[in-house]
């Protein structure tokens, strides 16, 4: 199965920040990811897919870039509701697979 | 209003059986793919199983291959996940997850997820 690995698994940041996360893959996905934000006991939500197109109803805010084997999820302002953790995943495989994740604290 | 609710979770002994049902309102339920993704206590995504429109392709996490099966009734506008032969490593949040093929030469994401039925296996 192809391992996604995500960077940091989790950090702290200020609102008004502009944060980056990391997800590998651990062979080429082209451009088969996902990315979901999902709250404390809350279901995941989809924000991010072909590895650069924002969901309907997402704020641009956010944007995803990258193919092949890396890939970055960006928040160019973060909003006190965007503290949550983020998960990659590709498709490439029919065998789905999800990264770690990466949890965004308030500092 | 668009969703899925999941239901059927509970506390099983190892070795039990359980049968997840989630019932989809909103949409054209026999036009997508569905899934199931768990997320065990404390831990990350892990996606189960999913099924195509007609049921005639399915497709398992090597995990549960031979343990858990997936299944809908379009007219009923549902999809289940019998689990036989649970083990402790099995418990997790079950979510249902509308299911989305990207493009040819690729496969799924998930743009819609239900709240999660809590599956606890122990003795």
């Amino acid at each position: 199965a192809i391992r996604m690995t995500q960077s940091p698994s989790s950090f702290s940041a200020s609102t008004g920040d502009r944060v980056t996360i990391t997800c590998r893959a651990s062979q080429g996905i082209s451009s088969y990811l996902a990315w979901y934000q999902q709250k404390p006991g809350k279901a995941p939500k989809l924000l991010i897919y072909a590895a650069s197109t924002l969901q309907s109803g997402v704020p641009s805010r956010f944007s995803g870039s990258g193919s092949g084997t890396d890939f970055t999820l960006t928040i160019s302002c973060l909003q006190s509701e965007d503290f949550a953790t983020y998960y990659c995943q590709q498709y490439y495989s029919y065998l789905l697979t999800f990264g770690g994740g990466t949890k965004v604290e308030i500092k | 209003e668009v969703q899925l609710v999941e239901s059927g979770g509970g506390l099983v002994q190892p070795g039990g059986s359980l049968r997840l049902s989630c019932a989809a309102s909103g949409f054209t339920f026999s036009s997508y793919w569905m899934s199931w993704v768990r997320q065990a206590p404390g831990k990350g995504l892990e996606w189960v199983a999913n099924i195509k429109q007609d049921g005639s392709e399915k497709y398992y996490v090597d995990s549960v291959k031979g343990r858990f099966t997936i299944s809908r009734d379009n007219a009923k506008n549902s999809l289940y996940l019998q689990m036989n032969s649970l083990r402790a490593e099995d418990t997790a949040v079950y979510y249902c997850a509308r299911t989305i093929v990207a493009t040819m030469g690729s496969y799924w994401y998930f743009d819609l997820w239900g709240r999660g039925t809590l599956v606890t296996v122990s003795s």
